[in-house]
């Protein structure tokens, strides 16, 4: 499974729009390219996934690049339940997760 | 999305009792669910994949004696953490993988074990 390189921490201020990046360089052409994220001291919850095309539904947009060797989850408009740590994975179905640092993402009022 | 439920959200126990945590997925079969493990300010740590009707696979460094699993149903499976100590104080989150190609796992809410 490809490693994924995500920043530390990201600001959004509330009512703009969050774009978290991520780093998926060794990622094979099987392999999607999951987004999940977590607030304190639950589950993590699922956002969006893709393998090759833009993805979008009704939480998020997924931009994937043409060499696919990068990502970026757009949340449109950021409100202060966004606040979370968001993961980004890339591997192959059927295989495990394993989740990286990912983002905390603070939306600032 | 597909729900997964986790019971108990929070238990509290003493040294040396063993605790069993159930996962459940409510509105689909899986015949794969994950337990994962997760320390204050780190990442969830997997510790099992458990198939429904066969042995669980345990990551290095997990002892399967420790940690029991048991997948007897397309809905539900079970960590059993026995004899447990201090150290075992964790988050443990359990996951359940829906049937479709796209490999989406679903997570529950968590279980909050604190060991005396």
């Amino acid at each position: 499974d490809a490693k994924t390189t995500q920043p530390p921490s990201m600001d959004c201020a509330e009512g703009r729009a969050a774009n978290l990046p991520c780093n998926h360089s060794t990622i094979s052409g099987n392999e999607y390219v999951y987004w999940y994220r977590q607030i304190h001291s639950q589950g993590p919850q699922y956002i969006i996934h893709g393998l090759k095309n833009n993805e979008t539904n009704e939480m998020a947009s997924l931009i994937i690049t043409e060499d696919r060797k990068s990502s970026t989850l757009i949340l449109p408009h950021a409100t202060l339940r966004d606040t979370a740590v968001y993961y980004c994975i890339a591997m192959n179905t059927g295989n495990q997760f394993y989740f990286g640092t990912g983002t905390s993402l603070t939306v600032i009022p | 999305g597909a729900v997964v439920s986790q019971h108990p959200s929070r238990v509290i126990c003493k040294s040396g009792t063993s605790v069993k945590i159930e996962c459940r997925s409510l509105d689909f079969q899986a015949t794969t669910m994950f337990w994962y493990r997760q320390f204050p300010k780190q990442s969830l740590m997997l510790m099992a994949t458990s198939n429904e009707g066969s042995k669980a696979t345990y990551e290095q460094g997990v002892e399967k004696d420790k940690f029991l699993i048991n997948h007897a149903s397309l809905t539900l499976s079970t960590l059993t953490v026995t004899s447990a100590h201090p150290e075992d104080s964790s988050f443990y989150i359990c996951s359940a993988r829906e049937g479709s190609a796209e490999n989406i796992q679903y997570f529950g809410a968590g279980t909050r074990l604190s060991v005396l």
